[in-house]
């Protein structure tokens, strides 16, 4: 499977508690992207990276979401001391690096928070 | 901030007839791009229109970017069982050093009755 995959799939927290996701983009591409999708609503922008700078952040993203992409390879999510309003699918997607190029999405991380 | 706003939210049509869903930014666009996502899954890539005025054709979907570049719609001829699920538009806007992050319009959710 040469796509972008994401662990876990699923995930159901207590409130308060800290979560991890990860994102494995296709191989060649440059570019990493985060996105936050709730039920009804169109993906919205969280964090993006270029190899491993992570050059652009939505105010969306609180101080309690933390992203990093370490060697430029794969990415992680964490979001600490988590609230029922961050229930949500978390999508990662990638890019070849030239500018307005396709985004491809992997199959999201479903965060539950109870 | 950037807004893209699509219409209608909901689409119901009976199997075989046409399907049109508009999409429209509050700014002036790079390029705008089309995604299908089907219940359950993750947004797939469709296409992305980049020229002033260009329609671009997949089967029995056709794509149109505006002359202004603010404005895009998505025409299915003849649906099919198939056709079911959410199409986001995707407005992308060049800001150099930016993400170009793509905003995403709500979605416009098409049902099709057999």
């Amino acid at each position: 499977d040469t796509g972008v995959s994401q662990d876990p799939r699923h995930k159901i927290t207590k409130r308060g508690q800290n979560v991890t996701f990860r994102c494995d983009p296709i191989s060649e591409h440059n570019r990493l992207y985060w996105y936050r999708q709730t039920l009804g609503q169109g993906p919205e922008f969280l964090t993006y990276f270029q190899n491993e700078a992570q050059l652009e952040k939505s105010r969306l993203l609180s101080d309690r979401f933390s992203a990093e992409r370490p060697k430029g390879s794969f990415s992680t999510l964490e979001i600490q001391r988590t609230e029922q309003g961050d229930s949500a699918m978390y999508l990662c997607a990638s890019s070849p690096n030239t500018i307005g190029n396709t985004i491809y999405f992997g199959e999201g991380s479903w965060l539950t928070v109870v | 901030g950037q807004q893209v706003m699509q219409i209608p939210q909901y689409q119901h049509v009976q199997e075989g007839e046409d399907f049109t869903t508009y999409c429209n930014s509050s700014t002036t666009l790079s390029n705008i791009q089309w995604y299908k996502q089907r219940p359950g899954g993750h947004p797939v890539f469709l296409i992305q229109l980049v020229k002033s005025g260009e329609v671009k054709k997949q089967k029995r979907l056709t794509f149109q970017f505006g002359e202004a570049k603010k404005n895009s719609s998505l025409h299915i001829t003849a649906t099919q069982t198939t056709d079911v699920g959410t199409y986001f538009c995707a407005g992308g806007v060049f800001s150099g050093g930016g993400a170009d992050g793509l905003t995403f319009g709500k979605g416009t959710h098409l049902i099709i009755q057999p």
